[in-house]
């Protein structure tokens, strides 16, 4: 059985349209994290969230927004979307700061 | 501003063969050296991690060699089956709030039966 869920696995968008993009994890864990994957670019870091809180941001656009609605969940808002939004995000989660990583299997966005 | 390289980008080995994948990095703060391994469709897994204050790190046929002067890893898969074929991405803990990972741009690796 699957410990991080994403949901949708695959995502076509219009541009200029919103998404969320769904995060459940069921290892028990503390901090969960935000990461995409574009076409010949290393997995870059979004987000990161601990016991529900915005640890550390490091997308530049307002147009990503993570929410935490529940201390297992960490979905991702993007509005106003556009081409270039493109990838695969993937959501992550560890028990501490100094844990190891577990990923999901990601979600695959293609904006028309 | 890339700080994690890897190479080569793509490798081919024949079954059995060692495979060699290198990473290389800038920042001197990295202290927490993971490997992952990516099957098509799927999210990164952890396959075998080091710390700085290692320099060699073993576990089955996946071996990681660091040299902390020259801020160079290797990961060894020795007796390469085609079910090693993936990409493996070499990735390192970034200190400060959230401990984020940065990570290379991966190697794609092919083993032939």
């Amino acid at each position: 059985d699957p410990k991080i869920i994403q949901k949708p696995k695959y995502l076509v968008a219009v541009t200029g349209s919103e998404k969320i993009l769904i995060c459940e994890q069921y290892l028990g864990h503390n901090a969960m994290y935000w990461y995409r994957q574009s076409a010949k670019k290393p997995l870059e870091f979004m987000f990161s969230y601990s016991y529900q809180k915005l640890m550390d941001n490091q997308t530049a656009s307002s147009r990503f927004q993570p929410q935490s609605s529940k201390k297992n969940h960490l979905d991702l808002q993007i509005t106003a979307l556009k081409p270039d939004d493109s990838a695969t995000y993937f959501c992550a989660s560890r028990r501490t700061a100094n844990s190891d990583y577990t990923f999901g299997s990601g979600t695959r966005l293609l904006v028309i | 501003q890339q700080q994690v390289r890897q190479s080569p980008q793509s490798l081919t080995v024949w079954e059995g063969e060692t495979a060699i994948l290198n990473c290389s990095y800038e920042d001197s703060t990295f202290n927490y050296f993971p490997w992952y391994q990516q099957f098509p469709g799927e999210g990164p897994a952890l396959l075998i991690s080091i710390s700085s204050v290692s320099d060699k790190k073993e576990d089955g046929r996946f071996t990681i060699f660091f040299n902390k002067r020259e801020k160079k890893l290797s990961l060894h898969i020795t007796d390469s089956q085609p079910g090693d074929s993936a990409t493996y991405f070499c990735a390192m803990n970034y200190g400060g709030s959230g401990n984020k990972l940065i990570f290379g741009t991966g190697t794609l690796l092919s083993v032939k039966p």
